[in-house]
């Protein structure tokens, strides 16, 4: 198994661009959630999705969009990127069961860069 | 105004000995407690956790106590070089815990040979 994929790595956008950051997860997890992490803070979370169809907002959603039309992926648009959007954004899943544990399971991160 | 604090950003260890790691929390509502360990270019996997009735949680080498009003620790005994890595503590209101994580801002270990 893969895991939670996402791509890309890393991006380096211009102030005003849009982009779309992929995630794809192969486990058959219901939830599913992107987070933003900035230097020296913790993960804070922008959008979650508790299935198909479903999403949600996190504590840090504007200037965000998501959307979840399968169970493997979500992905996560930035619009007019700004360059308080620089940050490494982590994306995660969970299955029913380790959702009442708090356990989920994350990718390897996108590090985007608003210039 | 963070809910969920790890106020030391960085712990240097030698291998063998006792690692501390702290973590203080605001918030009542939160019930259920988490650790998350992060090695660089990587994303953050689950360590261990407890929720808040129980006062401790050993799984191997790790153990997170849970003994202070609105403060937990983990410890890591021996500490291996392995282990060196950013350590999140993360708390919940607990049902449907990993919907509500919120995450402290990390402390980094490093354990020297």
């Amino acid at each position: 198994n893969a895991g939670v994929t996402q791509t890309p790595k890393f991006r380096i956008l211009k102030i005003g661009q849009s982009m779309t950051l992929q995630c794809t997860q192969d486990m058959n997890h219901n939830y599913m959630y992107w987070y933003r992490q900035d230097p020296g803070m913790g993960l804070k979370l922008i959008y979650y999705s508790v299935g198909a169809g479903i999403t949600d907002k996190g504590e840090v959603p504007n200037g965000y969009n998501v959307s979840r039309s399968t169970t493997e992926d979500f992905p996560l648009r930035l619009e007019l990127a700004a360059p308080s959007q620089t940050s490494v954004y982590f994306c995660a899943s969970s299955s029913r069961m380790r959702l009442n544990t708090g356990e989920l399971f994350f990718g390897e991160g996108s590090r985007l860069t608003v210039l | 105004d963070q809910q969920v604090k790890q106020n030391s950003p960085s712990l240097s260890v030698q291998e063998g000995r006792i690692s501390i790691l702290n973590c203080d929390y605001t918030n009542s509502m939160f019930d259920y407690f988490l650790w998350y360990k992060k090695y660089p270019a990587e994303g953050p996997t689950f360590l261990i956790s407890i929720s808040s009735i129980k006062d401790k949680n050993e799984d191997g080498r790790f153990t997170v106590l849970n003994k202070s009003a609105k403060h937990l620790s983990l410890h890591i005994v021996p500490s291996q070089p392995g282990d060196s890595a950013v350590y999140f503590c993360a708390a919940s209101p607990g049902a449907n815990a990993g919907n509500m994580l919120t995450f402290g801002g990390g402390t980094r270990l490093m354990v020297k040979p």
